[in-house]
């Protein structure tokens, strides 16, 4: 089961980029790299999903190296409403059945005016 | 589409009380799971369906059962109520791609206490 390991917490000003690295060393072949949001008192929102090199929409940016022990999720020009918990979920694909994903404990981002 | 709906939004049991948290999708979503969140800590599976009739044990399933007769419905249940299950429960639903969930949607989630 790949575990990930994620910065507790970050802080950023209105405006910056914001780029949040996600540790995956046991990633399996099979297993995709996934992003949520939370915010307080709600369930999480999905972000973006990868498997390899860079995946982009609306919102953001996942870049994921070759090796793919690790992936960084790239937010542009962040806002106050970017306040929130981002997880790094891998997914544990077991062949033919849907695999388990887990949630850690995520990065608190925290953005200024 | 309402999307996925949880009853109720709070509840309070007493210890030893059993009870049913629902979870309803109108997506036609083949998988849907349950996840139980503790405060300042991320979400932990407890189990997950990936179609009627199938359930799967997630990272922390004792105390608690599922059961999917349907697509649509995904019931947990309680057996026994002890104040370690105070938390909030999320229900969430996807489809799934190549095998893994992608792009779960999950419900508002039930504030639970047991006291």
């Amino acid at each position: 089961l790949a575990k990930t390991t994620q910065p507790i917490s970050m802080d950023s000003y209105e405006g910056q980029e914001v780029n949040i690295t996600c540790s995956h060393n046991n990633i399996a072949t099979n297993d995709y790299i996934t992003w949520y949001q939370q915010f307080p008192s709600q369930g999480p929102r999905f972000i973006i999903q990868g498997y390899k090199t860079k995946v982009t929409n609306e919102v953001a940016s996942l870049f994921i190296p070759a090796d793919r022990k690790s992936s960084t999720l790239s937010l542009p020009r962040v806002s106050l409403s970017d306040t929130a918990v981002y997880y790094c979920l891998v997914g544990d694909a077991q062949g033919s059945t849907l695999g388990r994903l887990y949630f850690g404990r995520g990065t608190q981002l925290t953005v200024w005016p | 589409n309402a999307g996925v709906t949880q009853t109720p939004k709070f509840q309070v049991l007493k210890t030893g009380q059993s009870m049913t948290l629902q979870c309803a999708q109108d997506m036609n979503h083949e998988y849907m799971s349950w996840y139980r969140q503790d405060p300042g800590m991320g979400l932990r599976l407890i189990h997950y369906s990936v179609g009627a009739g199938i359930t799967d044990q997630g990272e922390v399933p004792n105390g608690y059962n599922v059961s999917r007769s349907t697509t649509e419905d995904f019931p947990l249940r309680l057996l026994s109520a002890a104040p370690s299950q105070t938390s909030v429960y999320f229900c969430a639903s996807s489809y799934s791609f190549r095998g893994v969930p992608y792009e779960q949607y999950f419900g508002p989630g039930t504030r639970l206490t047991v006291t």
